[in-house]
């Protein structure tokens, strides 16, 4: 079993619609988190980080971490065809480790 | 401010050969990481550069390795290529200390293994 699991898709969902994006980890050790978007045949943008339970929003985008349940949501609002691209989470276990641990990513296709 | 950049961009070697692939850092970060990207096993930790000390490595053989020259700029190296090493490599900078880690990406290095 993989630390952290992450479906792969592919999603498509119409424009202007909410997507919801999840990752679930197994090892109870990872302390901050982040997602990263990809698009194709570049290296992942840092969208957002989260050190904590609970949600961070930045523009239209909200990043949920519950770590009781070891489980963690990217939200997207208002989604554009811009936001096509493979979103990545990532976990990172503490201070002085720089060590990302990736899931493998969800393809996302925003239809106009 | 200048992003991460990675040399070269494409490469393809055949079996058996070495490669050396470059990362140089955004300006005053010191810290340096190094991922490999399969659409099998998506991006997995090589390992990290601190101030030239390799901090961090993940579980990759020892034809993987690297360097960290005192600019930050990092090098790594694969030795005795495998067809299994085609794959996206990408380095990471982060100021490494303190929290939080915000790693920033470069475009890659493509290699591909004939």
């Amino acid at each position: 079993q993989k630390e952290v699991e992450q479906d792969p898709g592919p999603l498509s969902v119409p424009e202007g619609a909410i997507v919801s994006l999840n990752c679930t980890y197994s090892n109870s050790a990872f302390q901050y988190f982040m997602w990263y978007r990809q698009y194709s045949r570049k290296g992942p943008e840092l969208l957002m980080y989260t050190y904590s339970s609970g949600n961070k929003e930045d523009g239209r985008f909200t990043a949920q971490v519950d770590k009781s349940s070891k489980y963690i949501s990217l939200f997207i609002r208002d989604s554009q065809p811009s936001d096509s691209a493979t979103y990545l989470c990532a976990m990172g276990v503490n201070f002085g480790n720089e060590k990302l641990t990736f899931g493998t990513g969800t393809r996302l296709t925003i239809i106009p | 401010k200048a992003g991460v950049t990675q040399t070269p961009r494409y490469l393809i070697k055949t079996r058996g050969q070495q490669v050396t692939l470059s990362c140089s850092p955004i300006s005053g970060h010191r810290s340096v990481s190094w991922y490999q990207q399969t659409p099998g096993q998506g991006l997995q930790f090589l390992f990290e550069y601190f101030s030239e000390t390799q901090r961090n490595k993940g579980n990759f053989p020892g034809r993987f390795s690297g360097r960290q020259f005192s600019n930050s700029r990092s090098e790594m190296n694969v030795s005795t290529l495998e067809l299994g090493d085609s794959a996206l490599y990408l380095c990471a900078s982060s100021v490494g200390t303190p929290f939080p880690y915000e790693q920033y990406f470069g475009p890659g290095t493509r290699l591909t293994v004939t």
